[in-house]
């Protein structure tokens, strides 16, 4: 069974310019988790869809923005980058909604880095 | 805000050593604990996902103890080998975001 994966593996952007990144989710897997990693911080937590609806939503600003399709693969878009928004960005995917008891498999990240 | 924390941040030990590891987390509305292994370039992967108080986890030399009246997990790595070098994380669900620790980076040393 494939993994999940994310495409682009790395991404250079300048500040200002917009991004979409991409996962796709282990077959048969409904919920999509989005999480950021910065030096010296431990995952934080973005967003997660469920059948094409966000069903949870981490403290960042509305300039971080996803959607989910009905093969449940996912997008993430971030607007108006930031410096600090350089950061790996990892997608995680269970069978189903929440992430209590459900085993979340991530895929390999993208790492972006804003000039 | 739920808070899990780990220590220590990063241990180094030798082949062969046995080692251990803390996650603490809020005892109140109690619900998992995962555990994840995150190596250099590869993805993070799960090891454990505990639930039920005085629960032991066993996956090769690797176990997990859970502690919910206290609010705390312990990862046991029996036998370190070079391989093992990883850098281990913790999460607990705070009405169902997953929140992470910011891991203990271990280094086995052949």
């Amino acid at each position: 069974k494939a993994g999940v994966t994310q495409t682009p593996r790395y991404l250079i952007k300048t500040r200002g310019q917009q991004v979409t990144l991409s996962c796709s989710p282990i077959s048969g897997h409904r919920s999509v988790s989005w999480y950021q990693q910065t030096p010296g911080q431990g995952l934080q937590f973005l967003f997660e869809y469920f059948s094409e609806t966000q069903r949870n939503k981490g403290n960042f600003p509305g300039r971080f923005s996803g959607r989910q399709f009905s093969n449940s693969r996912s997008e993430m878009n971030v607007s108006t980058l930031e410096l600090g928004d350089s950061a790996l960005y990892l997608c995680a995917s269970s069978r189903n909604r929440g992430s209590a008891q459900e085993t979340q498999y991530f895929g390999p990240g993208t790492r972006l880095l804003v000039l | 805000i739920l808070n899990v924390e780990q220590s220590p941040q990063s241990l180094h030990v030798q082949e062969g050593d046995s080692t251990n590891f803390t996650c603490s987390f809020p005892s109140s509305n109690f619900y998992a604990l995962h555990w994840y292994r995150w190596e250099t370039a590869k993805s993070p992967e799960a090891l454990f996902v505990m639930t039920l108080n005085g629960d032991e986890k066993k996956k090769g030399r690797i176990s997990a103890t859970l502690n919910t009246k206290e609010g705390y997990s312990y990862l046991y790595i029996k036998g370190s080998q070079p391989e093992d070098s990883a850098t281990y994380l913790c999460a607990a669900p705070n009405t169902d975001k997953l929140i992470f620790g910011t891991g203990t980076r271990l280094q086995v040393f052949p």
